[in-house]
Protein backbone atom coordinates (compact mmCIF):
# COMPACT_ATOMS: atom_id res chain seq x y z
CA UNK A 1 0.00 0.00 0.00
CA UNK A 2 0.90 3.52 -0.80
CA UNK A 3 1.52 5.34 2.26
CA UNK A 4 1.18 9.29 2.43
CA UNK A 5 3.07 10.94 5.67
CA UNK A 6 1.36 14.33 6.52
CA UNK A 7 3.76 17.37 8.17
CA UNK A 8 3.76 19.02 10.71
CA UNK A 9 0.57 16.91 12.49
CA UNK A 10 -0.08 20.35 13.55
CA UNK A 11 0.68 24.27 13.35
CA UNK A 12 -0.25 27.86 15.32
CA UNK A 13 -0.42 30.41 13.02
CA UNK A 14 -1.41 33.92 12.61
CA UNK A 15 -3.94 35.62 10.15
CA UNK A 16 -1.98 37.06 7.74
CA UNK A 17 0.78 34.18 8.13
CA UNK A 18 1.92 32.04 4.65
CA UNK A 19 1.65 28.14 5.94
CA UNK A 20 3.11 25.72 3.99
CA UNK A 21 1.95 21.89 4.35
CA UNK A 22 4.33 18.84 3.73
CA UNK A 23 2.74 15.61 1.75
CA UNK A 24 5.30 12.66 1.18
CA UNK A 25 3.88 9.39 -0.47
CA UNK A 26 5.90 6.17 0.16
CA UNK A 27 6.13 5.89 -3.72
CA UNK A 28 6.32 7.84 -6.85
CA UNK A 29 2.32 8.96 -7.07
CA UNK A 30 3.08 11.20 -10.51
CA UNK A 31 0.86 14.08 -9.62
CA UNK A 32 -2.23 11.67 -8.41
CA UNK A 33 -2.40 13.83 -5.02
CA UNK A 34 -5.91 16.12 -3.61
CA UNK A 35 -5.71 18.23 -0.93
CA UNK A 36 -9.22 18.75 0.86
CA UNK A 37 -9.86 20.84 3.72
CA UNK A 38 -12.34 20.12 6.89
CA UNK A 39 -14.02 22.15 9.80
CA UNK A 40 -15.43 20.40 12.75
CA UNK A 41 -18.37 18.67 12.28
CA UNK A 42 -18.37 19.54 8.29
CA UNK A 43 -17.74 17.76 5.36
CA UNK A 44 -14.10 17.99 3.64
CA UNK A 45 -13.40 20.25 1.06
CA UNK A 46 -12.04 19.96 -2.22
CA UNK A 47 -8.86 22.44 -2.51
CA UNK A 48 -6.71 21.19 -4.93
CA UNK A 49 -6.36 18.11 -7.57
CA UNK A 50 -4.20 16.61 -9.59
CA UNK A 51 -1.00 18.09 -7.29
CA UNK A 52 -1.53 21.68 -8.74
CA UNK A 53 -5.22 21.88 -9.88
CA UNK A 54 -7.15 24.78 -7.94
CA UNK A 55 -10.73 23.74 -7.60
CA UNK A 56 -13.38 25.74 -8.81
CA UNK A 57 -14.22 28.45 -6.31
CA UNK A 58 -11.31 28.01 -4.27
CA UNK A 59 -9.71 31.25 -3.10
CA UNK A 60 -6.27 31.88 -4.92
CA UNK A 61 -4.31 31.92 -1.69
CA UNK A 62 -4.39 27.97 -1.73
CA UNK A 63 -1.55 26.77 -3.84
CA UNK A 64 -0.17 23.43 -4.43
CA UNK A 65 2.96 21.60 -6.00
CA UNK A 66 5.12 18.70 -6.15
CA UNK A 67 5.03 15.74 -8.67
CA UNK A 68 6.81 12.41 -8.30
CA UNK A 69 6.66 11.53 -3.67
CA UNK A 70 6.96 15.01 -2.41
CA UNK A 71 4.09 17.28 -2.49
CA UNK A 72 3.44 21.06 -0.95
CA UNK A 73 -0.21 23.01 -0.36
CA UNK A 74 0.28 26.69 0.59
CA UNK A 75 -1.62 29.26 1.86
CA UNK A 76 -0.28 32.80 0.65
CA UNK A 77 -2.06 35.22 3.32
CA UNK A 78 -3.66 32.97 6.39
CA UNK A 79 -7.33 34.13 6.42
CA UNK A 80 -9.59 33.68 9.80
CA UNK A 81 -11.88 30.96 7.58
CA UNK A 82 -8.53 29.18 6.80
CA UNK A 83 -8.41 27.83 10.34
CA UNK A 84 -8.86 23.63 9.72
CA UNK A 85 -7.75 20.56 9.15
CA UNK A 86 -6.15 19.51 6.10
CA UNK A 87 -5.97 16.23 4.08
CA UNK A 88 -3.72 15.15 1.31
CA UNK A 89 -5.06 12.14 -0.75
CA UNK A 90 -3.52 10.19 -3.11
CA UNK A 91 -5.10 8.38 -6.00
CA UNK A 92 -2.42 6.41 -7.76
CA UNK A 93 -2.51 3.40 -6.68
CA UNK A 94 -5.58 1.48 -4.63
CA UNK A 95 -6.15 0.92 -1.94
CA UNK A 96 -6.59 5.28 -1.94
CA UNK A 97 -4.79 6.61 1.40
CA UNK A 98 -5.33 9.84 3.25
CA UNK A 99 -2.60 11.33 4.99
CA UNK A 100 -3.28 11.88 8.69
CA UNK A 101 -4.31 15.71 8.54
CA UNK A 102 -2.78 18.79 9.68
CA UNK A 103 -4.49 20.83 11.98
CA UNK A 104 -3.93 24.74 11.55
CA UNK A 105 -4.34 26.52 14.74
CA UNK A 106 -4.73 30.46 16.21
CA UNK A 107 -1.31 30.95 17.32
CA UNK B 1 -26.29 22.68 -7.49
CA UNK B 2 -24.97 19.47 -6.82
CA UNK B 3 -26.24 17.51 -4.02
CA UNK B 4 -25.43 14.17 -2.18
CA UNK B 5 -27.97 13.11 0.71
CA UNK B 6 -26.68 10.14 3.04
CA UNK B 7 -29.27 7.94 4.10
CA UNK B 8 -29.36 4.25 6.52
CA UNK B 9 -27.29 4.96 9.62
CA UNK B 10 -28.53 3.29 12.52
CA UNK B 11 -27.00 1.59 15.94
CA UNK B 12 -26.15 -1.62 15.03
CA UNK B 13 -24.77 -4.62 16.88
CA UNK B 14 -21.48 -6.13 16.25
CA UNK B 15 -21.69 -9.02 13.52
CA UNK B 16 -24.88 -7.12 12.34
CA UNK B 17 -25.50 -5.65 8.54
CA UNK B 18 -26.62 -2.28 7.42
CA UNK B 19 -27.11 -0.39 3.71
CA UNK B 20 -26.29 3.44 3.31
CA UNK B 21 -27.82 4.87 0.28
CA UNK B 22 -26.81 7.71 -1.60
CA UNK B 23 -28.94 10.08 -3.24
CA UNK B 24 -27.67 12.17 -5.90
CA UNK B 25 -28.51 15.44 -7.69
CA UNK B 26 -28.09 18.57 -9.52
CA UNK B 27 -25.49 16.31 -11.59
CA UNK B 28 -25.61 13.55 -14.28
CA UNK B 29 -25.49 10.70 -11.86
CA UNK B 30 -24.84 7.99 -14.52
CA UNK B 31 -21.51 10.04 -15.65
CA UNK B 32 -19.46 10.18 -12.74
CA UNK B 33 -16.94 7.47 -10.55
CA UNK B 34 -18.79 7.58 -6.55
CA UNK B 35 -17.27 6.64 -3.79
CA UNK B 36 -17.62 5.70 0.13
CA UNK B 37 -15.07 7.89 3.00
CA UNK B 38 -15.13 7.58 6.25
CA UNK B 39 -14.03 9.40 9.76
CA UNK B 40 -14.02 7.04 12.76
CA UNK B 41 -15.03 9.65 16.05
CA UNK B 42 -12.10 12.69 16.35
CA UNK B 43 -10.17 10.60 14.23
CA UNK B 44 -8.25 10.90 10.17
CA UNK B 45 -10.33 10.16 6.78
CA UNK B 46 -10.34 6.88 5.66
CA UNK B 47 -10.96 5.90 2.25
CA UNK B 48 -13.61 2.76 2.25
CA UNK B 49 -14.64 1.42 -1.42
CA UNK B 50 -15.82 3.56 -4.85
CA UNK B 51 -17.37 2.41 -7.89
CA UNK B 52 -15.35 3.62 -10.91
CA UNK B 53 -16.39 3.01 -14.34
CA UNK B 54 -18.41 -0.25 -13.10
CA UNK B 55 -15.73 -1.34 -11.16
CA UNK B 56 -16.18 -2.15 -7.42
CA UNK B 57 -12.87 -1.13 -5.33
CA UNK B 58 -12.43 -1.58 -1.20
CA UNK B 59 -10.05 -0.78 1.29
CA UNK B 60 -7.89 -3.20 3.19
CA UNK B 61 -10.59 -2.97 6.11
CA UNK B 62 -13.80 -3.49 4.66
CA UNK B 63 -12.81 -6.13 1.94
CA UNK B 64 -14.97 -9.25 1.94
CA UNK B 65 -17.74 -7.88 4.59
CA UNK B 66 -18.51 -4.19 2.45
CA UNK B 67 -20.24 -4.22 -0.71
CA UNK B 68 -20.62 -0.96 -3.30
CA UNK B 69 -23.35 -1.00 -6.06
CA UNK B 70 -25.36 2.14 -7.62
CA UNK B 71 -28.38 2.31 -9.55
CA UNK B 72 -27.98 5.00 -12.07
CA UNK B 73 -32.23 4.77 -12.70
CA UNK B 74 -32.85 5.75 -9.29
CA UNK B 75 -29.63 8.51 -9.08
CA UNK B 76 -28.59 6.43 -5.81
CA UNK B 77 -25.25 4.87 -4.21
CA UNK B 78 -25.23 1.97 -1.89
CA UNK B 79 -22.94 0.55 0.95
CA UNK B 80 -24.12 -3.17 2.11
CA UNK B 81 -22.24 -3.38 5.25
CA UNK B 82 -21.84 -7.10 6.59
CA UNK B 83 -20.16 -8.82 9.68
CA UNK B 84 -20.26 -5.16 10.94
CA UNK B 85 -17.24 -4.45 13.83
CA UNK B 86 -16.41 -2.15 16.71
CA UNK B 87 -14.11 -0.33 14.56
CA UNK B 88 -16.69 0.50 11.81
CA UNK B 89 -18.32 2.91 14.05
CA UNK B 90 -17.50 6.37 11.95
CA UNK B 91 -19.45 9.07 9.82
CA UNK B 92 -19.75 7.42 6.44
CA UNK B 93 -19.75 10.33 3.62
CA UNK B 94 -20.82 9.73 -0.14
CA UNK B 95 -18.58 11.48 -2.32
CA UNK B 96 -18.59 12.16 -6.04
CA UNK B 97 -15.71 11.87 -8.21
CA UNK B 98 -14.80 14.77 -10.78
CA UNK B 99 -13.28 15.39 -14.31
CA UNK B 100 -11.60 18.29 -15.11
CA UNK B 101 -12.58 17.23 -18.59
CA UNK B 102 -8.61 16.78 -19.83
CA UNK B 103 -9.20 13.13 -18.50
CA UNK B 104 -8.00 13.34 -14.97
CA UNK B 105 -11.08 12.17 -12.67
CA UNK B 106 -9.62 10.92 -9.31
CA UNK B 107 -10.26 13.96 -6.66
CA UNK B 108 -13.78 13.49 -4.89
CA UNK B 109 -15.61 17.12 -5.80
CA UNK B 110 -18.18 16.89 -4.02
CA UNK B 111 -19.73 15.65 -0.69
CA UNK B 112 -22.28 14.35 1.16
CA UNK B 113 -23.23 15.99 4.94
CA UNK B 114 -22.40 12.48 6.29
CA UNK B 115 -24.19 9.77 8.27
CA UNK B 116 -23.45 8.59 12.28
CA UNK B 117 -23.17 4.64 11.75
CA UNK B 118 -22.21 2.73 15.31
CA UNK B 119 -21.15 -0.80 15.98
CA UNK B 120 -21.84 -1.48 19.69
CA UNK B 121 -23.85 -4.10 21.87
Amino acid sequence: DIQVTQSPSSLSASAGDRVTISCRASQTINSHLNWYQQKPGKAPKLLIYAATNLQSGVPSRFSGSGSGTDFILSISSLQPEDFATYYCHQTYGTPWTFGQGTKVEVK
Amino acid sequence: EVQLLESGGDLIQPGGSLRLSCAGSGFTFSAYNMGWVRQAPGKGLEWVSSIVSGTPLYGDSVKGRFTISRDNSKNTLYLQMNSMRGEDTAIYYCAKYGDNGRGYKWYLDYWGQGILVTVSS
